[in-house]
Order: C-alpha cells, then sequence, then structure tokens
C-alpha cells in the first residue's frame, strides 16, 4: 500500500536548521509530487510548498521562501525539507503528503506521512 | 493568496443527525475544493476533492457541494468516527490553503 514515513522528532535551538525526510513507498515514485505541510500547537495547517519528484522543480510558499528547500532523491525514494534559522513559531507537526493524482502539481493531498514533532526551544 | 473561511468554529451535535459545515473563498475556486477530516493525534484524511468527489473508502453519508465560493461539507446522518475537525482546502492558486477547521463534537 502507498505510505510515507517521516523521520523522527527533533529538538533544535533558535537559529538551527532542521532537516526532515520523508520516504515513499508502495507506488512509483517519481510519478507524483510531494507537499509539505505544518500544524503548530492546537492551530490549523499550513502549506509550506510542493516539489516534483520527477525533477526536483519546487514551489514554495512565499512565507518561507529563503528559509526552506526541499529536495528529493528518487534512488532511495525520499523526499527532504530543509527549514533554516528557526524561530520559536516555527514550533510545529511537520507533516509530507502525496499529490492525490500522477502529474498533477499540488494536487490534493492525500496520502500523508505521520508527521514529525519539531520542537524549537532554547 | 486565497482566504477561505469555515463556518461554525463548533457544532455541538449528537450521532444521527445531520452536519452541515460551511467553507466561503475570497475569490472563486471553480471546483477546486477539498475537504479533510482530522482526529486528535492523527494525520488528516482526504475525504471530498473537486468539490464533490468522495475519496475511496469515504462513506455515502458524507458528501460535499458548491462552486465558485460557497462550498458545504453535509453528514446525514452522524457516526460516532466522524465527530473529529474538519477542514477546507483549494488548489485553485498558490498558495494552497486552508480554512482555520470547524471542529465537530458530540452534544
Amino acid at each position: 500500500q502507498v505510505q510515507l514515513v517521516q523521520s523522527g522528532a527533533a529538538v533544535k535551538k533558535p537559529g538551527a536548521s532542521v532537516k526532515v525526510s520523508c520516504k515513499a513507498s508502495g507506488y512509483n515514485f517519481i510519478s507524483f509530487g510531494i507537499n509539505w505541510l505544518r500544524q503548530a500547537p492546537g492551530q490549523g495547517l499550513e502549506w509550506m510548498g510542493w516539489i516534483s519528484a520527477y525533477n526536483g522543480n519546487v514551489n514554495y510558499a512565499q512565507k518561507f521562501q529563503g528559509r526552506v528547500s526541499m529536495t528529493t532523491d528518487p534512488s532511495t525514494s525520499t523526499v527532504y525539507m530543509d527549514l533554516r534559522s528557526l524561530r520559536s513559531d516555527d514550533t510545529a507537526i511537520y507533516y509530507c503528503a502525496r499529490d492525490f493524482r500522477m502529474a498533477a502539481a499540488g494536487d490534493w493531498f492525500a496520502p500523508w506521512g505521520q508527521g514529525t514533532l519539531v520542537t524549537v526551544s532554547s | 493568496e486565497i482566504v477561505l473561511t469555515q463556518s461554525p468554529a463548533t457544532l455541538s451535535l449528537s450521532p444521527g443527525e445531520r452536519a452541515t459545515l460551511s467553507c466561503r473563498a475570497s475569490q472563486s475556486v471553480s471546483d477546486y475544493l477539498a475537504w479533510y477530516q482530522q482526529k486528535p493525534g492523527q494525520a488528516p484524511r482526504l475525504l471530498i476533492y473537486d468539490a464533490s468527489n468522495r475519496a475511496t473508502g469515504i462513506p455515502a453519508r458524507i458528501s460535499g457541494s458548491g462552486s465558485g465560493t460557497d462550498f458545504t461539507l453535509t453528514i446525514s446522518s452522524l457516526e460516532p468516527e466522524d465527530f473529529a475537525v474538519y477542514y477546507c482546502q483549494q488548489r485553485s492558486n498558490w498558495p494552497r490553503t486552508f480554512g482555520q477547521g470547524t471542529k465537530l463534537e458530540i452534544k
């Protein structure tokens, strides 16, 4: 079955960087894009950006431009999200989610990874 | 960016009752709207896409309607597992955006 498995929780200090991985299985990895989203404690969902697993093309939300990088490694069916200059308000659960349909950039989000809690604290 | 406004923020109903959740967009999104369900401690799950299409495995008691700026998610007869938070989301424009959510709680 289609599955996205994310890396474990991380605790970082303000100003540091975090890299979260998302390993896909159960489908042709390069045929679907991957989105990254986050959810602060008790808050709603926020879309951060999208990456093509085929060619690495990206589309980032303007809010994160210059601070986020998304990369893909087709040899391991893994996508990475790197967020720099962390602040306390970056504390959140970070999710990867596959495009619902093939070759549909930034399509509906399904399925989702299990989420990775990133805590930013001094 | 397109702002999605959901109402009500909280809906208190009993099992067996009908639930009607609303989502209004700040500009037309055509039918590029989806609904997700999120339970505590879980990732969201896609319920409805393209405004009215049920995702695989979603029961027929859950339906979506609307186009343009006004959309509705209806649960015809609430089951205990339906009590959760529901989000609408648009893919008409970048960035993709979500509503703030409606919490459906047991009365």
